[in-house]
């Protein structure tokens, strides 16, 4: 059973495009985080919420924790080559645990 | 470097060989995590250790899998009888607070799997 579930699973736009991925489950989570990997590397750390209805921006991504905890999205306005990668959602369900588990990731192709 | 390493980078095995996977953690964090991700999908949690203890096991897929971890430092992920379905990239990462608190987590580049 997936806690967290992302959609869509792959997205290939084209330059200047926006695009927004969720993150979804049916678990409340006590913190949420954003992750991007490229080939050959580990993830990398976007962005952490804790707050429901929080929302982060950097730069040209967006970051939304739903009020109730239980799902978040990342949206990408005027997207560019360079933010093609896989995309992870990861969750930590309370506070007397260090598991954090990810989600089933979204994987993002920008054409030039 | 100050980053996560892991080694071997890459491991070709045979079917039913024993295989250890390495993980360094950097220096100070007392949480370490492994994951396993298969090609193209997200991460599969496998284990995490705070400290030298590991709370929580239940990501092992089965009793051919174990890991420890010593001197709140490296930490080794053993495979026992390895068979195809193993074949993946193993990750580990490496906090310097615990992830309720949402500490960040620092990932290795993997050690890839592959079991002939």
């Amino acid at each position: 059973t997936q806690l967290l579930e992302q959609s869509p699973q792959f997205l290939s736009i084209q330059e200047g495009e926006n695009l927004t991925v969720y993150c979804n489950s049916s678990s409340v989570f006590s913190s949420l985080q954003w992750y991007r990997q490229e080939p050959g590397e580990g993830p990398v750390l976007l962005v952490t919420v804790v707050t429901g209805g929080e929302v982060k921006k950097l730069k040209r991504l967006t970051f939304q924790f739903g009020d109730a905890r239980k799902d978040s999205s990342l949206h990408i306005t005027a997207a560019q080559p360079g933010d093609t990668g896989l995309y992870l959602c990861a969750g930590v369900q309370s506070y007397n645990t260090d598991k954090l588990i990810f989600g089933t990731g979204t994987r993002l192709q920008v054409f030039p | 470097g100050a980053g996560v390493s892991q080694s071997p980078s890459n491991k070709v095995t045979e079917k039913g060989k024993d295989v250890e996977l390495r993980c360094d953690p950097i220096s100070g964090h007392t949480a370490l995590y492994w994951y396993r991700q298969r090609l193209g999908q997200g991460l599969e949690f496998l284990i995490y250790f705070q400290g030298n203890s590991a709370p929580d096991k239940s990501g092992l897929p089965s009793d051919r899998f174990s890991a420890e971890r010593t001197g709140e430092s490296v930490s080794t992920l053993t495979i026992q009888r390895t068979q195809q379905e193993d074949s993946a990239v193993y990750l580990c990462a490496s906090s310097l607070s615990a992830a309720w608190s949402a500490g960040e987590l620092f990932f290795g580049e993997g050690s890839r799997l592959t079991v002939l």
